[in-house]
């Protein structure tokens, strides 16, 4: 079956724009994860949601960034006045089960910011 | 500071022999731990795990030892294969959805 998907995959963006980044879970899967990942460094939890509710946001480096997941499947996270320190990969993960430990990463959207 | 090191960011394997990845961890209240390879341009991609009651877990020609009064875990591949050339992180949690990723080795498996 289709795996986690996301788009764009990759964005250029102009400091100071906000930007907006989806996520396609697994079909079915309950949790979905957003991470962010800098050059030469691994991934870094920013938020989870369990179905439609967001569980944990403690990972969000700021109030520019906002994520949400309405219907439970399709995950959106969007980051408001763009900084050149918002560079980075954003990964997308879903899992079949709650709090569940094996998590499927989706290709992720490598944002530039000029 | 950084709860989950891979000290080596690079590693070259000749094909058929063993490759073996390190990661060490500061909090002893890590009780489950995985690793993930990645190939470029895409996501990370779930490898094997283990949790703290065990030492070790293999499945096919990858083993994962833990050593916890070391804090260490390393991840052995036997035999290597150029496809298995990837970056390698390990990860931490403590029985949540949370994890927390090490820096990564690139490892590269010469034919």
């Amino acid at each position: 079956g289709a795996g986690v998907s996301q788009s764009p995959r990759y964005k250029v963006a102009k400091r100071g724009q906000d930007v907006a980044l989806r996520c396609d879970p697994i079909s079915g899967h309950v949790s979905l994860f957003w991470y962010q990942q800098a050059l030469g460094q691994g991934p870094e939890f920013l938020t989870y949601f369990q179905n439609e509710a967001q569980l944990d946001k403690s990972g969000l480096p700021s109030d520019r960034f906002f994520a949400e997941r309405p219907e439970g499947s399709v995950s959106t996270l969007k980051i408001q006045r763009t900084q050149q320190e918002d560079s980075a990969v954003y990964l997308c993960a879903s899992s079949p089960r709650m709090g569940a430990y094996e998590q499927y990463f989706g290709p992720g959207t490598r944002l530039t910011v000029t | 500071d950084q709860q989950v090191k891979q000290n080596s960011p690079s590693l070259s394997v000749q094909e058929g022999r063993i490759s073996i990845l390190n990661c060490d961890y500061t909090n002893s209240m890590f009780d489950y731990f995985l690793w993930y390879k990645k190939y470029p341009a895409e996501g990370p991609t779930f490898l094997i795990s283990i949790s703290s009651i065990k030492d070790k877990n293999e499945d096919g020609r990858f083993t994962v030892f833990l050593n916890k009064s070391a804090k260490h875990l390393s991840l052995h591949i036997v035999p290597s294969q150029p496809g298995d050339s990837a970056v390698y992180f390990c990860a931490a949690s403590r029985r949540t959805y949370k994890y927390i990723f090490g820096t990564g080795t690139r490892l590269k498996v010469l034919a």
